[in-house]
């Protein structure tokens, strides 16, 4: 079974400060594990992904995301939020090896202040 | 290439009403599959198909049947609408089925409303 937890429902920022958003997962086996955009009213356009490879993965428009095994997290960070930036953000894990299957995280809203 | 295509955009239903949700992919796409989005929910899989002819259920299956005859389409359809089906649905794509990495590419959506 898998499952994520994404520890804010919302976070506001000021633009130009950074961004932090909390994701944690549990997996049975080695996952792979997304980050996903949706601007209001829009569908959802992926960020960014990890598969295996280096833990620290570079995504579109700025964004990263860290992973750690020993932490089971995968946090979302940009080093100074734009006010495009304000959307809902989804973490998404995969089962690993063939299960292709997607669990989401309820998602965190991002607020960006000028 | 329009990538994954839904249709409608948006839908009003009475209760105990049938409809068809529509997607389409351009892309040879093996793996679809459909979710639905509820506020403070994300988003869960419905059903889902690795290929022309196989589909199987996801997490919320209960209410809605899927069918793959083409690999281009896969339509939801909706057989007694429930006020608890009103939600807003996506669907999604991915290329092949032997690998959890794959990226799914995603409609824009349909909102449904059952009144």
């Amino acid at each position: 079974a898998q499952s994520v937890t994404q520890l804010d429902s919302h976070v506001s920022v000021s633009e130009g400060t950074p961004v932090l958003l909390r994701c944690n997962y549990s997996s049975s086996y080695s996952p792979s594990l997304f980050w996903y955009v949706q601007h209001p009213n829009k569908g959802l356009q992926l960020l960014l992904k990890y598969t295996s490879a280096a833990t620290l993965v570079k995504g579109i428009n700025g964004f990263e995301a860290e992973f750690k095994k020993s932490e089971t997290s995968f946090h979302l960070t940009k080093p100074s939020a734009h006010m495009s930036d304000a959307a809902e953000y989804f973490c998404v894990v995969s089962g690993g090896g063939s299960n292709y299957k997607l669990t989401f995280g309820k998602g965190t809203l991002l607020t960006v202040n000028p | 290439n329009a990538g994954v295509t839904q249709t409608p955009k948006f839908q009003v239903l009475k209760t105990g009403q049938s409809m068809t949700l529509q997607c389409a992919q351009d892309m040879n796409h093996e793996y679809m599959s459909w979710y639905r989005q509820d506020p403070g929910m994300g988003l869960r899989l419905i059903h889902y198909s690795v290929g022309a002819g196989i589909t199987d259920q996801g997490e919320v299956p209960n209410g809605y049947n899927v069918s793959r005859s083409t690999t281009e389409d896969f339509p939801l359809r909706l057989l007694s609408a429930a006020p608890s089906q009103t939600s807003v649905y996506f669907c999604a794509s991915s290329y092949g089925t032997s690998g959890s990495h794959e990226t799914q590419y995603f409609g824009p959506g349909t909102r449904l409303l059952v009144l």
